[in-house]
């Protein structure tokens, strides 16, 4: 099968800019996440979609973050104005359902440097 | 925020020798789950352990689990230089769906 993929790769930007990453899941996966992971440390959930609703965004900064996952496919992650503080990496997963032994499917995320 | 930490923080081996990291974490699970990340890619899910499990392999993985004591250890033995990632323990949580929280990591590198 193939694998969750997200673009792009690599974005440069210049705080205060706008930036999107886009995230295809696994066909037939109904729940995705996204992830930060900052340099050396471990991934922190920003967002859980099932099918097309957000049922966790408790750690999504709002003022600057906004998500959305239209017909619960692909899914879309946006910050504007970006920051310095949001250099990262941004990672993609799902998983077959929300259910109790689902083990994530991650995609190589994308790496945005904010200058 | 983190639930787990891992410990150690980084390992350095020779290839054939086992490799051993722990994690501890703080609230009752469902299951723990443990992935594997490999420098500029994405993680990859090696086992996963039920909370009412105690033991499970997988190949040259071995994982342990105890919940009185919230920790969980991974094993891997006869170690290859293909084996050096990092390594990261997550806790999965909740009802009706699962909230899988990582750890920070254990950096494992193998030396030919």
């Amino acid at each position: 099968e193939a694998g969750v993929v997200q673009s792009p790769r690599y974005k440069i930007i210049e705080k205060k800019q706008p930036v999107a990453f886009w995230c295809n899941p696994i066909s037939g996966h109904n729940t995705l996440y996204w992830y930060r992971q900052n340099l050396g440390q471990g991934p922190e959930l920003l967002i859980r979609y099932e099918n097309e609703e957000a049922v966790d965004d408790s750690q999504l900064p709002k003022d600057r973050f906004s998500a959305e996952r239209l017909k619960g496919v692909d899914s879309t992650l946006k910050i504007q104005p970006a920051e310095l503080g949001d250099s990262a990496v941004y990672l993609c997963a799902s998983s077959p359902k929300g259910g109790e032994y689902s083990p994530l499917h991650f995609g190589n995320g994308t790496r945005l440097t904010v200058t | 925020s983190q639930q787990g930490e891992e410990d150690p923080q980084a390992l350095s081996i020779q290839e054939g020798e086992n490799a051993t990291m722990n994690c501890s974490y703080k609230t009752s699970i469902n299951n723990l789950q443990w992935y594997r990340q490999n420098s500029g890619r994405g993680l990859v899910h090696l086992i996963l352990i039920r909370s009412n499990e105690r033991e499970k392999h997988s190949g040259r993985l071995r994982v342990t689990l105890d919940t009185s004591k919230k920790s969980s250890s991974l094993l891997i033995t006869a170690s290859r230089a293909a084996d050096t990632a990092s390594y990261f323990c997550a806790t999965a949580r909740g009802g009706g769906y699962q909230k899988v929280t990582f750890g920070t990591g254990t950096k494992l590198q193998v030396i030919p």
